[in-house]
């Protein structure tokens, strides 16, 4: 069954912790990316990789870490840093980086308590 | 920077009748136009898609129009109905660059 990944679906972490999110692909695809979602500010992109070994920041990438060791996965790490960490978190993946179509995992819902 | 605006942010229709969403976008270079349908509780998915060197493109009761000189691109959904409820995001993505970047999502309530 091929497809994207995401886990776990919930997440909850106390103030000041570090915590990962994962996303793994099967689609041997090349590109990956990190959106958070709140509610009335649409998709804002976190990190982008283009291929193995590299990765970009987007636009709100402050208090955000992430790696790209192997192609199918691409896991985010949110930092004690990141102000307001509460979000839903989405990763996607494209067979190449530019003009294709972005296939979504299902989503990790974070909350700090 | 890059920008995307969608209007509107919400959008009620009677079932049967047409609905349109509207977006501009900041980059004249942008060339790849997206549309993604989110569903409550579920991912997005890409419902239809144009590229620049298209005016129009059509797929069942769906429709995508460009306006390169203006900046703006809209989805028309005709018949709509219940299960076209959901959560609509626009995107624009030049191919330098890659990056998809969103509009901030247009809720369509359809009523029976």
């Amino acid at each position: 069954d091929g497809g994207i990944t995401q886990s776990p679906k919930y997440l909850f972490r106390k103030e000041g912790q570090n915590v990962t999110l994962s996303c793994e692909q099967n689609l041997n695809h090349d590109a990956m990316y990190w959106y958070r979602q709140d509610p009335g500010q649409g998709l804002r992109l976190i990190y982008y990789s283009q291929i193995v070994n590299d990765f970009q920041k987007g636009d709100i990438a402050e208090g955000y870490s992430v790696s790209r060791e192997k192609k199918e996965s691409f896991p985010l790490t949110v930092t004690s840093a990141q102000k307001n960490p509460t979000a839903f978190y989405l990763c996607a993946s494209s067979i190449n980086f530019g003009n294709t179509e972005a296939f979504f995992g299902q989503g990790t819902r974070l909350t700090v308590v | 920077g890059e920008n995307v605006e969608q209007h509107p942010s919400t959008l009620s229709v009677q079932e049967g009748d047409s609905a349109v969403i509207k977006c501009t976008y900041s980059d004249s270079a942008s060339n790849y136009f997206p549309w993604y349908k989110q569903e409550l509780g579920k991912r997005p998915q890409l419902i239809i898609d144009i590229r620049s060197n298209v005016g129009e493109k059509k797929d069942q009761r769906i429709a995508v129009t460009l306006n390169k000189t203006a900046k703006h691109f809209s989805l028309h959904i005709t018949e709509t109905q219940p299960e076209d409820s959901a959560v609509y995001f626009c995107a624009a993505s030049k191919s330098n660059t890659g990056k998809l970047i969103f509009g901030q999502g247009t809720t369509l309530q359809v009523k029976p």
